[in-house]
């Protein structure tokens, strides 16, 4: 089954700093790749997504950035975080668009 | 635009009570359905999931859920409830032959008392 690895857990970064969050997945190839935002009594909301090597659709305007390199690595970035991108971030995959997904534990990422 | 709708933010039952949490989705085509099931500590994991056929589907842990699509909801069910299904559940909706985005409810903190 698919393996979601996600680092770092927790992040401390002050406004302004760029970021920039790994997750990579094994045990499947060319699968459907996720950016979530979990917020508190918010669930979660969708930020990226990816079909493919460099294939990447966002899903709301933000400050973030997504890419995807390789097959199986989705990068989060930002050239300058803002108070408002403080949360909690969420790597997924799925073999394709009708699979459930499987989840990465997630970065805590706090903005000073 | 579509959206999914968890009823009960924050649940508190004694164990062996019985547990209905309610999920709600707004979208006029065929959808697939799910509930994920994130523990303390642990990360979110399929609880059970409906694509097609019968529309009470069974999953992991003695949880079951039935869709009924006059009312467009998915509601989440256990007869009796144990200290360690204490969790937070999250409804989520995808259409069908989507690239699979997820809308996720805002879900429920489940506290069961011992």
């Amino acid at each position: 089954s698919q393996t979601i690895h996600q680092w770092p857990a927790t992040l401390v970064q002050p406004v302004g700093s760029p970021l920039s969050l790994e997750c990579t997945v094994e045990g499947t190839s060319n699968p459907n790749l996720y950016w979530y935002r979990q917020a508190a009594g918010r669930g979660l909301q969708l930020l990226f997504y990816s079909v493919g090597i460099g294939q990447i659709s966002s899903e709301v305007p933000q400050n973030l950035s997504a890419s995807r390199p390789q097959d199986r690595q989705f990068i989060l970035s930002s050239k300058k975080l803002l108070l408002s991108d403080s949360g909690f971030y969420l790597c997924a995959s799925s073999n394709d668009g009708n699979q459930p997904q499987h989840f990465g534990d997630g970065t805590r990422l706090s903005i000073l | 635009a579509q959206s999914v709708s968890q009823h009960n933010h924050h649940v508190i039952l004694s164990e062996a009570a019985s547990l209905e949490l309610g999920c709600n989705y707004s979208y006029g085509g065929t959808v697939n359905l799910f509930w994920y099931v994130q523990y303390p500590g642990q990360h979110l994991q399929l609880l059970l999931k409906y694509f097609s056929g019968d529309p009470l589907v069974k999953g992991i842990k003695g949880f079951e859920a039935e869709f009924i699509k006059s009312k467009f909801s998915f509601n989440l069910r256990k007869p009796s409830v144990q200290w360690s299904d204490t969790a937070e559940y999250f409804c989520a909706v995808v259409n069908s032959g989507n690239t699979g985005k997820l809308i996720f409810g805002q879900g429920t903190t489940l506290q069961v008392k011992p």
